[in-house]
């Protein structure tokens, strides 16, 4: 998994309570990415960070927030988790300079009940 | 809005036999093209990946062909495997954008 690590890799929570996912990685690469996969939708990028501090919002980034302190952890962070963020979660990385090419991590599975 | 459509959902294929996934784009600006190989429990993996300078990519038994005047692109595997039996996504990016976008998935099932 091309040196990214995810935590936690499974996680049970209720609705209104806040929840943070790690992605940290070893290749010291500039982009990292967060994704949700639900069925029929493919992956959907939430949030970007092209370096530290720097940050951007993807397609569904409501009701999600990120921070990016140190070039290897990027966390994502849920204010007030809600059923409908009941998903998988997948970090990506890229060392490429337009950020394209990019390598995935295990993921984290999120039940918000 | 979806910019990047894939079919079919589902593919069923005989041992052997070619399986073939294709996807269409609207963004004229997109130049790069991946697909990802994803099996049940694990994270995407970047199978194989091609820009618009050339119409055809191979690598072993997987080939991307790009058609740019139609905005389509499609995945052959040849003499499929039920170890290819996966979950399929394409990509595309380019332009300023520093971001890829997912087609939805097509599910490969290789019968032994």
């Amino acid at each position: 998994d091309a040196g990214i690590t995810q935590s936690p890799r499974h996680k049970v929570t209720e609705t209104g309570t806040p929840v943070t996912l790690r992605c940290h990685q070893t290749e010291n690469h500039r982009y990292m990415y967060w994704y949700r996969q639900d069925p029929g939708h493919g992956l959907r990028l939430i949030h970007y960070s092209y370096g530290v501090k720097d940050t951007d919002k993807g397609e569904v980034s409501d009701g999600y927030s990120v921070s990016r302190s140190k070039t290897e952890d990027f966390l994502l962070t849920l204010e007030s988790a809600t059923s409908s963020q009941t998903s998988v979660y997948f970090c990506a990385i890229s060392g490429h300079v337009q950020g394209n090419e990019q390598f995935f991590g295990p993921g984290t599975r999120l039940t918000v009940l | 809005q979806q910019q990047v459509k894939q079919s079919p959902q589902s593919l069923i294929v005989q041992k052997g036999g070619i399986s073939i996934i294709n996807c269409a784009y609207e963004n004229t600006a997109f130049d790069y093209f991946p697909w990802y190989q994803q099996f049940p429990g694990k994270g995407p993996a970047l199978l194989i990946a091609i820009r618009p300078d050339v119409s055809e990519k191979k690598e072993g038994r997987f080939t991307i062909s790009f058609n740019k005047s139609a905005k389509q692109f499609s995945l052959h595997i040849m003499d499929s495997q039920p170890g290819d039996s996966a979950t399929y996504f394409c990509a595309a990016s380019g332009g300023s954008a520093r971001q890829l976008t997912f087609g939805s998935g097509t599910q490969l099932t290789v019968l032994p």
